[in-house]
Parts: C-alpha cells; sequence; structure tokens
C-alpha cells in the first residue's frame, strides 16, 4: 500500500534557524507532490506543490521544496524561519494512476519557532 | 468564491446519536472528499467522490456514509456516533483540470461523549 513518512514529529527552533523537513513516500509510478500548512485553529492551505519539470519548487512565505525521484522524497526547506512559521506541515502524494486525486498524507510534523 | 464551506463547525454528540456533515464548493471541481484528522496520525481519508453520482471508500470508512447531492455538495453522515469519531473532519475539493491539487474546507470539531 502507498504511504507517506515524516521524519520528524516535532520540531523545535529559534527564530532565524534554518528549517528541513523530511518527507519519503511509497509509490514507484508517477506522482504529484504537496505540502500543506495548517497555522493554529485554522485549515490545511497549500504551501507548494510538485507536478513535473524543475524539481526544485518555491511556495508561499519563502518556502521550497526539492523533489529526489531516487530517493522516494520531498523535503521542505526554509532558510530562516520566523516565530509566525509556527504551524502543522503536512506532506502528501497523489499517485496519478489512480485517476481520483486521492491524497495520502503524511502523518504531520508540528514546528515550533521560539521567538 | 468561498472556496470549500462546512457546516457546523462544532458539534458535541452522545454516543448512539446521528448528525451529518455539510460540506459545498463553488469551484466547479469533479472531486470531493472527507477525511478525520487526530493527534500523531495526519489526515485520513474516509470517503471520496471522483465526480457527481460515484462515491468510494477511503482509508477509515467504517461507521461513516456518504451522499454526493451533486457536483458542489458531499455529506457525511455519522448513523450512531461512538467515542472513537471524536475527531475534527475537513472536506477537500479538487478538479483534474488542476491536477488535483486539494482545497479544504475549515473543518467541522466533533465531540462524542
Amino acid at each position: 500500500a502507498q504511504s507517506v513518512s515524516q521524519h520528524n514529529h516535532h520540531v523545535i527552533l529559534s527564530e532565524a534557524a534554518s528549517l528541513e523537513l523530511g518527507c519519503n513516500y511509497s509509490y514507484g509510478g508517477t506522482v504529484n507532490l504537496f505540502w500543506y500548512v495548517q497555522y493554529p485553529g485554522q485549515h490545511l492551505q497549500l504551501l507548494l506543490k510538485y507536478f513535473s519539470g524543475d524539481p526544485l519548487v518555491k511556495g508561499i512565505k519563502g518556502f521550497e521544496a526539492e523533489f529526489i525521484k531516487s530517493k522516494f522524497s520531498f523535503n521542505l526547506r526554509k532558510p530562516s524561519v520566523q516565530w509566525s512559521d509556527t504551524a502543522e506541515y503536512f506532506c502528501a502524494v497523489n499517485a496519478l494512476r489512480s485517476n481520483t486525486g486521492k491524497l495520502i498524507f503524511g502523518q504531520g510534523t508540528t514546528l515550533q519557532v521560539k521567538p | 468564491n468561498a472556496g470549500v464551506t462546512q457546516t457546523p463547525k462544532f458539534q458535541v454528540l452522545k454516543t448512539g446519536q446521528s448528525m451529518t456533515l455539510q460540506c459545498a464548493q463553488d469551484m466547479n471541481h469533479n472531486s470531493m472528499y472527507w477525511y478525520r484528522q487526530d493527534p500523531g496520525m495526519g489526515l485520513r481519508l474516509i470517503y471520496y467522490s471522483a465526480s457527481e453520482g460515484t462515491t468510494d471508500k477511503g482509508e477509515v470508512p467504517n461507521g461513516y456514509n456518504v451522499s454526493r447531492l451533486n457536483k458542489r455538495e458531499f455529506s457525511l453522515r455519522l448513523e450512531s456516533a461512538a467515542p472513537s469519531q471524536t475527531s475534527v473532519y475537513f472536506c477537500a475539493s479538487s478538479d483534474p483540470g488542476e491536477l488535483y491539487e486539494q482545497y479544504f474546507g475549515p473543518g467541522t470539531r466533533l465531540t462524542v461523549t
């Protein structure tokens, strides 16, 4: 069965520190990849997405992610975090072969940024 | 555009009671989804509707039913609520024309006592 694994469950950083959140998936076919963010008390919002082309994708608020096909990974990065980045982050994968748009989500990573 | 809307925002039920969660989208999307979110487990798909007139089970369908009323609306019903169904429920929609990027509603926080 397809699965998505986020290695870091809870990350605590100080402001201005660099961030990298790991995401690996298990599916051998063509995929669309997403990172969503959920700020406290809010619904999920799209941070960035990869469909095809340049494996380094840039999203909102200075986030970027790199798709490494050989490693089945889509890690999220930000060079310098802010207190306002405190949120829960979810990696998600859509297996295109299913043609249903179903997303498989990782367990989520809670990021706490200390001012 | 309102995007994806859900009602109610909060609900408390007693074990055995029933209720329906409503979801509507105004983006003309073909596909709609219901997820539940529990701490440490991410979002798990309950049911989805790839297109109007079709519904399919997701990862955790037991205890739930759905109805795709029309292209806009997709409801989730709990026939006999159980404490294990205490969760936050999110509805989402997507479309192949947008490469299945999903748009989420604000969620319903359900407590079953």
